[in-house]
């Protein structure tokens, strides 16, 4: 089985000042690892990905994530926040290799509200 | 960028009814998943087509049928609709035929069972 933990369920941010949300898993096999945003009664919106490769990976609107391995970690950072980054925010995690197929579906955390505040 | 298109965008059922939710994926993706989002939660898994053929099965309650088309569409058949459906409805959409690829995701159906 595969799991995703968000610690935290409401992240405060000052605009202008750096953010980190945090997301560890849990999966047998390869990790292949998402963040997703979702603002008010709209769909998710795709942000990154980590497959392999490098461990720094830089996405859509200035985010980026780093994947630790030994920490089984893939924390989503920004260095400077804006107020239109407020929203929420999904990790998820499938597995591929030995136990996962090419459609397998996303097991997501239970999502961080981020508030960026003016 | 051509995205992914669900209909209905909103539907109002009664218990017991029936519903048919349709996804449109973009264009040249093989795949499509579903997925349900109850108020307040992360969205759960329910099952995935590809090339037309069921690939994976999460929490999809039995009196739920989904499959996929020749035209890559994809219709979420729900039955005996209970209070507790009521839910975001997402469609996402993936090219895996050259490696597990991102999921898109559309805008969803929210259902509203009375």
């Amino acid at each position: 089985a595969q799991s995703v933990a968000q610690p935290e369920d409401q992240v405060n941010v000052a605009e202008g000042n750096p953010l980190t949300v945090k997301c560890t898993y849990s999966v047998s096999g390869n990790p292949y690892l998402f963040w997703y945003v979702q603002y008010p009664n709209r769909g998710l919106q795709f942000l990154l990905k980590y497959i392999t490769g490098d461990n720094l990976v830089k996405g859509s609107y200035g985010f980026e994530a780093e994947f630790n391995k030994s920490q089984t970690s893939f924390h989503l950072k920004k260095p400077s926040a804006l107020v239109s980054d407020s929203a929420l925010y999904f990790c998820a995690v499938r597995s591929w290799g030995y136990s996962g197929g090419g459609a397998d579906g996303l097991t997501f955390g239970k999502g961080t509200h981020l508030i960026i505040q003016p | 960028a051509a995205g992914v298109i669900q209909s209905p965008r909103h539907l109002i059922k009664e218990k017991r009814e029936t519903a048919t939710l349709k996804c449109y994926p973009i264009p040249r993706h093989d795949t499509v998943y579903w997925y349900q989002q109850g108020p307040g939660q992360d969205p759960q898994f329910l099952i995935s087509f590809y090339e037309k053929m069921q690939s994976d099965k999460g929490s999809i309650p039995d009196r739920f049928s989904a499959q996929q088309f020749s035209d890559y569409h994809s219709e979420l058949n729900m039955s005996s609709l209970e209070l507790g459906d009521s839910a975001l409805y997402f469609c996402a959409s993936s090219l895996v035929a050259g490696g597990p690829e991102t999921q898109y995701f559309g805008p969803g159906t929210r259902l509203l069972v009375l």
